[in-house]
């Protein structure tokens, strides 16, 4: 079965700390796509990132970075020096084109919160 | 190029009542997913269809909820006789398929209210 599993539920910060956010995945498929999407309280959906499984060089945006470690099935993604606009809930996902028709299976959610 | 979209933006019906809610995929898109959030909750599948085809409709609910996608014209997701707990967003997402099914773009979401 696929997974995701965003054990924060909310995470609070004050403006300028770093903040990591923590995705683990469940998969027994070789090729998947990992993703992050923030929802800023307009609540649309923003991607941020897609990720193969064949590419575990971490990659910088930024502010934003990921770090994709296949060893632990984790996919987390950390925010250097926050703002406050940075404040959303942000949802780790994951496509198994093998046994899921595509579809995104979606973690809970992590709420962040920048205070200023 | 227009994204996609999603009309109304939000709605409100009454319990019982129908809701009918729109997604116009982008351009050269022929396939699309249907997803739902319900209130502080993640996102959860409902269905996925490809021009004129229900190709996995496993996250519908058995009752009340059908989609569907049309040659000409935008998806649709029609629930009837509506009850509190479809009060939800609900997210389409565009792709245009042939081996990129997995880029998936979304729409702003509908609203949906039931009073």
């Amino acid at each position: 079965a696929q997974k995701v599993t965003q054990a924060q539920t909310e995470i609070s910060v004050v403006e300028k700390e770093d903040v990591t956010l923590d995705c683990v995945y469940e998969t027994r498929d070789t090729t998947y796509y990992l993703f992050w999407y923030k929802q800023p309280p307009s609540g649309e959906l923003v991607f941020l990132i897609r990720r193969n499984s064949f590419d575990e060089q971490n990659e910088i945006s930024g502010r934003y970075s990921w770090n994709f470690q296949k060893s632990t099935s984790s996919f987390n993604f950390t925010i250097t020096a926050s703002q406050v606009v940075d404040s959303a809930v942000y949802f780790c996902a994951l496509i198994t084109p093998k046994n899921s028709n595509y579809q995104l299976i979606w973690g809970a959610g992590t709420k962040l919160i920048i205070k200023p | 190029n227009a994204g996609v979209m999603q009309n109304p933006r939000h709605l409100v019906r009454r319990r019982g009542q129908e809701a009918r809610l729109r997604c116009s995929p982008m351009k050269g898109h022929s396939h699309v997913y249907w997803y739902r959030q319900l209130p502080e909750e993640g996102l959860k599948f409902m269905v996925y269809l490809q021009k004129e085809n229900i190709i996995d409709e496993s996250g519908m609910p058995k009752e009340r909820f059908s989609a569907e996608f049309p040659k000409e014209g935008p998806s649709i997701l029609r629930i009837q006789q509506v009850v509190r707990g479809d009060s939800a967003a609900y997210f389409c997402a565009s792709s245009p398929g042939r081996g990129n099914t997995y880029e998936q773009y979304f729409g702003p979401g509908t609203r949906l209210t039931v009073t």
